[in-house]
């Protein structure tokens, strides 16, 4: 298995829902990552786990709560979201912590709509 | 700071031709640069790995090259096709801040 599988690949949330967004892989790597995208621009990263632990933290607002409850797994719980929140959630993954070996591995992505 | 600058943001060609794109960068304290396709509303397809220690690197009809000294990687696509239409990112992976940075993308498509 080569793959980063996210789920859902839609979701549609009112301002006041909770909701959470799932990433699993099973090639052993090490690392998670989650990034933001808006369209036509680049990913921005939110979090990275290394090592099943919280690593860096780039200022994302408390709406968005990440968990790594395995190795294999990473979550991000959304609640009270912004319509600004709406974009394309990707996850990440990579063998060594920052990829500085093998590069990373992306998954397919959550495209969110808040209304 | 670390910036990742693409040339051009768009691109559109007739199938069959070779094309380059390209990615400059103002800091070569990199340890690695990876080229990335996205199709629209997808995820990131990583396409080649490059190491700082490297020159190129090649996959099919792709071919990577990179020169850390003066801050460029160019992406070689030979005899283009509609299905190579697509996003193609560059991003380096910065050693002075240990973080992934993205370039702004090239916009490509190919027609028939």
């Amino acid at each position: 298995d080569t793959e980063v599988t996210q789920t859902p690949k839609h979701l549609v949330m009112g301002m006041t829902n909770k909701k959470s967004l799932k990433c699993e892989q099973h090639m052993g790597h090490r690392a998670m990552y989650w990034y933001k995208q808006k369209a036509k621009k680049p990913p921005e990263l939110m979090f990275v786990y290394s090592y099943e632990k919280l690593s860096i933290n780039e200022s994302v607002p408390s709406r968005f709560s990440p968990e790594c409850p395995n190795s294999s797994l990473l979550n991000l719980h959304l609640h009270a979201l912004q319509p600004e929140d709406s974009a394309l959630y990707l996850c990440a993954s990579s063998q060594d912590p920052g990829g500085r070996l093998y590069g990373y591995t992306f998954g397919s992505g959550t495209r969110l709509t808040v209304v | 700071k670390q910036e990742v600058t693409q040339i051009p943001a768009a691109l559109s060609v007739p199938e069959g031709e070779n094309l380059v794109l390209n990615c400059s960068f103002t800091d070569s304290a990199i340890y690695n640069l990876q080229w990335f396709r996205q199709d629209p509303g997808k995820g990131l397809t990583s396409l080649l790995l490059i190491q700082s220690s490297q020159r190129e690197q090649t996959s099919g009809r792709l071919n990577a090259s990179l020169d850390k000294s003066s801050g460029r990687s160019t992406l070689y696509i030979a005899a283009s096709q509609p299905g190579d239409s697509a996003t193609y990112l560059c991003a380096v992976r910065d050693l002075n801040t240990d973080k992934l940075i993205f370039g702004t993308g090239t916009r490509l498509q190919v027609f028939p």
